[in-house]
């Protein structure tokens, strides 16, 4: 089992729709959480930290359930440009575990 | 504002080669490391350094060695290009290492290598 999993979708969504991806990890002592996008055949970016007590940006909020030890992202109103793969990422003391990504395509 | 700088964006090697994938950062960053992706395998930590002077191995570092003699620069060196080495490769910075805590990476644009 790998440590951070994530759906690989891809999630296929029209235009204003509401899409949610999770992410699980296996380390109960994972410390930090983020969500970075990926557009095709470019460096990762960061989208968000996740807080504990869940926070927004936007059309977007993250939030974590480290009781059931996964994060979520939720897109509201999804737009064309947000197509794209988005990545979970888990800090633990030692390091940083990548998802390998939940791909989105948005359509008109 | 240049961030994370990569160079080259693209390189072909033959099979037992040697090249070097240079990183530099102008945020002053202290955490820096090098990132391998290939499909299915998501992104995979090659080495780090918590700053210079400092490295350590990451997940993958079989075949690959790296310095850090100023905390601007993290050059990756692939001694003996196999081609399981093809890949695109991330250099990453930070504010401080994963362990403490809340600081995301940047990311350099990367190099898509290819090894035949």
């Amino acid at each position: 089992r790998k440590e951070v999993e994530q759906d690989p979708g891809p999630f296929n969504v029209p235009e204003g729709a509401t899409v949610a991806f999770n992410c699980t990890y296996s380390n109960s002592a994972s410390q930090s959480f983020f969500w970075y996008r990926q557009d095709c055949r470019k460096e990762p970016k960061l989208l968000m930290s996740v807080y504990s007590s869940g926070n927004e940006d936007g059309r977007f909020t993250a939030q974590l359930n480290r009781a059931s030890q996964y994060i979520s992202l939720l897109i509201r109103d999804s737009k064309l440009s947000d197509s794209a793969t988005y990545l979970c990422v888990v800090n633990d003391a030692g390091k940083s575990t990548f998802g390998d990504g939940t791909t989105l395509t948005v359509k008109p | 504002n240049a961030g994370v700088t990569q160079t080259p964006k693209f390189q072909v090697l033959k099979t037992g080669q040697s090249m070097t994938l240079q990183c530099a950062q102008d945020m002053n960053h202290e955490y820096m490391s090098w990132y391998r992706q290939d499909p299915g395998m998501g992104l995979r930590l090659i080495h780090y350094s918590v700053g210079a002077g400092i490295t350590d191995q990451g997940e993958v570092p079989n075949g690959y060695n790296v310095s850090r003699s100023t905390t601007e620069d993290f050059p990756l060196r692939l001694l003996s290009a196999a081609p399981s080495q093809t890949s695109v490769y991330f250099c990453a910075s930070s504010y401080s290492p994963p362990y403490a805590g809340g600081y995301g990476y940047t990311f350099g644009s990367g190099t898509r290598l290819t090894v035949v």
